[in-house]
C-alpha cells in the first residue's frame, strides 16, 4: 500500500519566515509533486521532480523553491513566506509518467 | 500551457440517478486524463483514468469518454448513492515532455445526493 506522508497538517508562519514543507513516499516512486488547493480554484501544479536532484517547474512557480536530495523525499520550500501563500499543500507521487498519483494528507499553511 | 474547464461546479442528483461531469483541455499533446474523488477532509484518490489510445473506459457504476478531436472528456456515474457525494476533479496531463507530467486540474465539481 503506497504511503505518502507529510511533515506537519496544519503549520502557522509569520510573513517573511522561511518555510519547509517536507513530504516521503515509501514506495520507491520516480516522480514527486508539489500542489496547492484553493477553494473554487483546485489544484495547481507548483513544482515536480522525475528523479532525484531534478526539477521542474509547474503553473505557479513564483515564490517557491523545491529540493530532492534522496528519492523517497520532495521538500517544498517558501524562501520568503507572505499571506497569499496560505493555502492547503498537497504532495504527490507516482511510479512513471502517467500512472495514477498518490496524495499526501496535506498540509494547511496559514501565513500571518 | 494546458488548460482544463470543468462543469457544472455544483451538480445535485436524486439517489439512483446518473450524473455526468464534463470536462475540456486545451493541450493536443496531453494523453492521460485521469478523474480523482476528495472527500471532505481527505486527500484525492483516483477512482478512473483513461488514455489517449482509447475512447471509453468503464468500472461498475463508472465510466469515462474521451473524444480527442474535441478536446474533451466525460465522467459518468450510474446509480448514484450517498456514498458517492464529494468533489471530483478531471485533470489532464502537462506533455512536458521531460521525465514526468504535471497534471493540470479542474476547478472541481461538488457532486450532491439528494436521498
Amino acid at each position: 500500500d503506497v504511503k505518502v506522508t507529510q511533515s506537519s497538517r496544519y503549520l502557522v508562519k509569520r510573513t517573511g519566515e522561511k518555510v519547509f514543507l517536507e513530504c516521503v513516499q515509501d514506495m520507491d516512486h520516480e516522480n514527486m509533486f508539489w500542489y496547492r488547493q484553493d477553494p473554487g480554484l483546485g489544484l495547481r501544479l507548483i513544482y515536480f521532480s522525475y528523479d532525484v536532484k531534478m526539477k521542474e517547474k509547474g503553473d505557479i512557480p513564483e515564490g517557491y523553491s523545491v529540493s530532492r536530495e534522496k528519492k523517497e523525499r520532495f521538500s517544498l520550500i517558501l524562501e520568503s513566506a507572505s499571506t497569499n501563500q496560505t493555502s492547503m499543500y498537497l504532495c504527490a507521487s507516482s511510479f512513471n509518467r502517467n500512472y495514477e498519483q498518490y496524495f499526501g494528507p496535506g498540509t494547511r499553511l496559514t501565513v500571518t | 500551457g494546458e488548460n482544463v474547464e470543468q462543469h457544472p461546479s455544483t451538480l445535485s442528483v436524486q439517489e439512483g440517478d446518473s450524473a455526468v461531469i464534463k470536462c475540456t483541455y486545451s493541450d493536443s499533446a496531453s494523453n492521460y486524463f485521469p478523474w480523482y474523488k476528495q472527500e471532505l477532509g481527505k486527500r484525492p484518490q483516483l477512482i478512473i483514468d483513461i488514455r489517449s489510445n482509447v475512447g471509453e473506459k468503464k468500472d461498475q457504476r463508472i465510466a469515462v469518454t474521451l473524444n480527442k478531436t474535441a478536446k474533451h472528456f466525460s465522467l459518468h456515474i450510474t446509480e448514484t448513492q450517498p456514498e458517492d457525494s464529494a468533489v471530483y476533479f478531471c485533470a489532464a496531463s502537462q506533455g512536458s515532455g521531460g521525465g514526468a507530467d504535471g497534471l493540470t486540474f479542474g476547478k472541481g465539481t461538488h457532486l450532491i445526493i439528494q436521498p
